[in-house]
């Protein structure tokens, strides 16, 4: 168990709804990390957040947005959903923003869109 | 971009024998970590090397980290069934973790 927890474990959802994805960081780690491992692109990062602020961006579409709130924990919410976000979302986290620290992974999320 | 790749994809061996998953880029990373990974969970960190040259051991697992810090190996010896599952590996730079795409092993009894 790594500390990290993300819910709901499985989200079930049709092509144009919106959904909310939940993450909280190990207790003492600022920094929130949001992957998507699908079959074809592996483990791709989509965002960074750090003490409330976002620190880096990856491939995240303009569909996808995420936020870090005071007591630290994160959401992702995905919009407009398409059959190729069905994928395995997950959230990472580590004590501060820099290369130096390791990130810690949750569960995940797999989101099956129909 | 920056790329990862690694090799073989997939590897199915016997149990007892030694394997080497290779980790490559053209880039320099300041650290480099492997995971390993279950179907249906999150990734579990491994180790992380930073220095130029470094090895590391878990049990039966050596980590190694090249010289230029472009690449990295893992060996294992004497596979047991239980080191079965996806091992990735992931580089760090700019706040950002670049995962390569896997190595799948298998180890039969």
């Amino acid at each position: 168990d790594s500390g990290v927890t993300q819910t709901p474990k499985h989200l079930i959802t049709a092509t144009g709804q919106r959904v909310t994805l939940r993450c909280s960081p190990r207790s003492g780690d600022l920094s929130v990390y949001w992957y998507q491992q699908s079959l074809d692109q592996g483990l791709q990062f989509l965002i960074q957040y750090y003490n409330g602020e976002e620190r880096a961006k990856g491939n995240i579409l303009e569909r996808f947005s995420a936020q870090q709130f005071p007591d630290l924990h994160s959401e992702l919410n995905l919009s407009s959903l398409e059959l190729g976000d069905s994928a395995l979302y997950f959230c990472a986290s580590s004590v501060g923003s820099s290369d130096t620290y390791e990130q810690y992974f949750g569960p995940g999320t797999r989101l099956t869109v129909t | 971009t920056q790329l990862l790749e690694q090799s073989p994809q997939f590897l199915s061996i016997q149990e007892g024998e030694n394997l080497t998953v290779y980790c490559n880029s053209s880039s320099v990373f300041s650290s480099l970590q492997w995971y390993r990974q279950e179907p249906g969970e999150g990734p579990v960190l491994l180790v992380t090397v930073v220095t130029g040259g470094e090895v590391k051991k878990l049990k039966r697992l050596t980590f190694q980290f090249g010289d230029a810090r472009k690449d990295s190996s893992l060996h294992i010896t004497a596979a047991q069934p239980g080191d079965t599952g996806l091992y990735l590996c992931a580089g760090h730079s700019r706040g950002k973790l670049i995962f390569g795409q896997g190595t799948e092993l298998s180890v039969k009894p």
